[in-house]
């Protein structure tokens, strides 16, 4: 596997509250992503970082914000959870074409 | 008008059958070709990767790539219940800070009957 950590694997929230997801990378690869998936839809680009601080939405961002400060992490806050945002949350990250992914964050949010 | 399509299957198909799998694009700025499996609660797994228009073989697995009939493919011989799961295309322009983010096709989920 690459080196990818996502933390935590499985999160039960509650609605309204906040909640961050991390990615910790040991590959030193420039581009860090946060995709969503969810049946019927696949994956879907939440956000993605192109460098420390430099970071982009994607096409379902609406709710979410990201940081990285440093090249490691990449952290995706859910600023208010709301029951839509239940899914499974994929950190990836590259250097160029080929993307490697992590094992998934499985979050419920009730 | 998607801009990857992927016929989602399901697809089943005997052990030891020639599989062929498709995607159609509409982005003509698309150079990097991937292929992921999928096993079930698991994350996506990089199994080919093409620069560009041609053909890539490893193992059992051959990825194809047709610029210019916005088609690509991956066939795998002789399958084997181990590689039942849900295969995705996915693909990226690559130039550009935003380039590398990958455009996924919604997945064939194949089942290899022994």
């Amino acid at each position: 596997d690459a080196g990818i950590t996502q933390s935590p694997r499985h999160k039960v929230t509650e609605t309204g509250t906040p909640v961050t997801l991390r990615c910790h990378q040991t590959e030193n690869h420039r581009y860090m992503y946060w995709y969503r998936q969810d049946p019927g839809h696949g994956l879907r680009l939440i956000h993605y970082s192109y460098g420390v601080k430099d970071t982009d939405k994607g096409e379902v961002s609406d709710g979410y914000s990201v940081s990285r400060s440093k090249t490691e992490d990449f952290l995706l806050t859910l600023e208010s959870a709301t029951s839509s945002q239940t899914s499974v949350y994929f950190c990836a990250i590259s250097d160029m074409g080929e993307a490697f992914f992590g094992q998934g964050t499985r979050l419920t949010v009730v | 008008q998607k801009e990857v399509e992927q016929d989602p299957g399901p697809l089943s198909v005997p052990e030891g059958a020639i599989v062929s799998l498709n995607c159609t694009y509409s982005n003509s700025a698309f150079q990097y070709f991937m292929w992921y499996r999928q096993y079930s609660r698991k994350g996506p797994e990089l199994l080919m990767y093409t620069y560009s228009s041609g053909n890539k073989e490893d193992g059992r697995f051959t990825a194809q790539v047709d610029k210019s009939s916005k088609y690509i493919s991956l066939f795998i011989r002789d399958s084997q219940p181990s590689d039942s799961a849900t295969y995705l295309c996915a693909m990226s322009a690559g130039s550009g800070a935003g380039s590398y983010q990958l455009t996924f096709g919604k997945g064939t989920k194949l089942s290899v009957i022994p």
